[in-house]
């Protein structure tokens, strides 16, 4: 049963430029959030999709945006890269509506770390 | 703002001894408190979580201590092993944003052979 996973799994960017980031959810899931987690700190939220629409979002700028498609995969785009956008970039993913302590149960990918230069 | 404070940042422990680690957290809304485990190159997964209708919660050698009063929860590693050597970090989060959670900035734990 495959996990999470994630693509590209390093990436190199310069200031001002794009980024795509990919994400396949686990076997069975349909709800997936993204994580940044910068060097040496915990995750911080940045958005939740399910049935393809943003539900939460985190404090990021609007620069950071996602999209859902209907197979329950997931993008990331960071528009306008700065310097201090270098991080891990993890996606997890859950099954909602699942009743009992297994409704908070997040999956974790490896993530993508990219750097910008 | 930092909504969980997490301590210590390392940690070193002998194998077989015991390893704590502490949170603290601020928004008395959270309701759910897991504790997850990273490895180098992998992404944090789940160890073990707990709500605040129970005061202790043990799996193995795992066990989360919860102090509702004091807004504060640990995790205590008995026995620990080198293949524990990890990052660990608490999170929170509350009912209805149960997938948005909150981390804490992260023990990392290295246990001695």
């Amino acid at each position: 049963d495959a996990g999470v996973t994630q693509s590209p799994t390093h990436l190199i960017k310069t200031r001002g430029q794009q980024v795509t980031l990919r994400c396949s959810p686990k076997s069975g899931h349909d709800t997936v959030s993204w994580y940044q987690q910068a060097l040496g700190q915990g995750p911080q939220f940045i958005f939740q999709y399910y049935e393809e629409e943003e539900r939460q979002r985190g404090n990021f700028p609007d620069r950071f945006s996602g999209h859902q498609f209907p197979n329950y995969s997931s993008e990331l785009n960071v528009n306008a890269l700065l310097l201090g956008d270098s991080a891990l970039y993890l996606c997890a993913s859950s099954l909602i509506g699942r009743g009992g302590s297994g409704a908070n149960v997040l999956t974790f990918g490896a993530g993508s770390r990219l750097t910008v230069l | 703002q930092q909504q969980v404070k997490q301590s210590p940042q390392s940690l070193i422990v002998q194998k077989g001894g015991i390893s704590i680690i502490n949170c603290a957290y601020e928004n008395t809304a959270f309701d759910y408190f897991p504790w997850y485990q990273q490895f180098p190159g992998k992404g944090p997964a789940l160890l073990i979580a707990i709500r605040p209708d129970v005061s202790e919660k043990k799996e193995g050698r795992f066990t989360i201590s919860f102090n509702k009063s004091a807004k504060q929860f640990s995790l205590h590693i008995m026995d620990s092993q080198p293949g524990d050597s990890a990052t660990y970090f608490c999170a929170a989060s509350k009912s209805g944003s149960a997938r948005q959670l909150t981390f804490g900035s992260g023990t990392q734990l290295t246990v001695l052979p």
